[in-house]
Parts: structure tokens; sequence; C-alpha cells
């Protein structure tokens, strides 16, 4: 069974602070994807990463992907109170197989 | 442009009764997923359709669970008898390419089902 591991399960900070949430398996993802849930609604996609060591950038969230395509991580420079919700990681580990969630990482950011 | 629509949005149903969900997918895309999502569990992939077909039915989680899509344009997930473990919100997603997943899901948002 394929597994993503997200950490921390819950995190709670104050407005302007820096904080990074993880994603980690131990197969290889050939993608990964990160989707944020607010209160009340479905997942939306964030960011698709695909090579290994990619970084990508979103305002003032950044998306790693690592060397080995096992791991993930997202890190929020200067949250504000609307980046709060929950932050999932999907991995694909192959062509033909559908999406794997992790359970997510649930912030809230205080004014 | 709508999105990706769901019916009801909340449900409460006694133990035992039929419960039938209903989603309306985006139009033109060719692959759909039926999701529940739950504290313990977090988001389980229940079933997908690529092309109205059946693909991957693995995560329905008894023979209680039923998924059709009859058409492009509509597809339920019915539980019937429906217990009390069932509760969970249920979201329905489609995507575009018909790859299983690869390419974003647009999620709807989501059935609240509690089963008393």
């Amino acid at each position: 069974t394929q597994l993503l591991e997200q950490s921390p399960q819950f995190l709670s900070i104050q407005e302007g602070e820096n904080l990074t949430v993880y994603c980690n398996s131990s197969s290889v993802f050939s993608s990964l994807q990160w989707y944020r849930q607010e209160p009340g609604e479905g997942p939306v996609l964030l960011v698709t990463v695909v090579t290994g060591g990619e970084v990508k950038k979103l305002k003032r969230l950044t998306f790693q992907f690592g060397d080995a395509r096992k791991d993930s991580s997202l890190h929020i420079t200067a949250a504000q109170p609307g980046d709060t919700g929950l932050y999932l990681c999907a991995g694909l580990f192959s062509g033909n197989t559908p999406l794997v969630f992790g359970k997510g990482t649930r912030l809230s950011v205080i004014a | 442009d709508a999105g990706v629509i769901q019916s009801p949005r909340h449900e409460v149903t006694e133990m035992g009764q039929e419960v039938t969900l209903r989603c309306k997918p985006i139009s033109g895309h060719n692959s759909l997923f039926w999701y529940r999502q739950t504290m313990m569990r977090g988001l389980e992939l229940l079933i997908y359709f690529n092309n109205n077909v059946p693909i991957d039915d693995s995560g329905m989680p008894e023979d209680r669970f039923s998924a059709k899509m009859p058409n492009a344009s509509f597809s339920t997930l019915k539980i019937q008898p429906s217990e009390p473990r069932d509760s969970a919100v249920y979201f329905c997603a489609s995507s575009p390419l018909g790859r299983g997943g690869f390419e974003t899901q647009y999620f709807g948002p989501g059935t609240r089902l509690l089963v008393l």
C-alpha cells in the first residue's frame, strides 16, 4: 500500500510567522500535487511538481520536490489569516493509478 | 463556468435508509471520482470512472455502496442500507483528460452525510 505521511497534523501560528509542512513517502512519486481545502469546500489545486529537486513559487508559497521524488515540502512566508485551511498533498505513483492523498496538515493562522 | 455540482449539500438520515448522492461533473471532463473524507481516515478514493466506465472501485468499502455514471454529465453514489459509520463528507471530482488523476482534479463542494 502506497502511503503519504504529512506533518505536522495540526499547526497554529501567529500572523506574520513562517512555516513549513511536509509530505513523505517510502515510494517514488511520478508527480505530486498540493491542494488547499477551506472549511465547507472541496480541495483546490495549488501546484503540481514533476521533476526531482523542482522548486515552484506561488506568491508567498514555495513548493519543493525532493531530489529522490519521495518527499515534498510547502513553505509559507509571512502567513496571513487567509492561509488558514487544510493542506493536502497527493501523489501519483505511476501513470495508470489514481492520486493518493495524505491526511493533510490543518493550518490556523491567528491575526 | 459552473464547477462540479453536488446534491444534496447536507443529508441526515436514519440507519438502514437508502442514501443517494448526485454529481454533475464539469462539461467536457472525461474522468469522475468519488471520495469520502473523515478526520480519522482523511480523503479516500472510493471509485473513479473514465469516459463513463468504472475503472477502479477497489476503494468502495463494501457491497452496500454502489456508483453509476449513466452519461457524461451525471453520476450517483448510493448507500443501501446506510450505517452510522458511513457518516462523512463525500466529494465528487472531475478531471479533463482521463489519465486517472495526473491532471488537475476539480472538486465539488461535497455532501455532508450524517447517519443516525
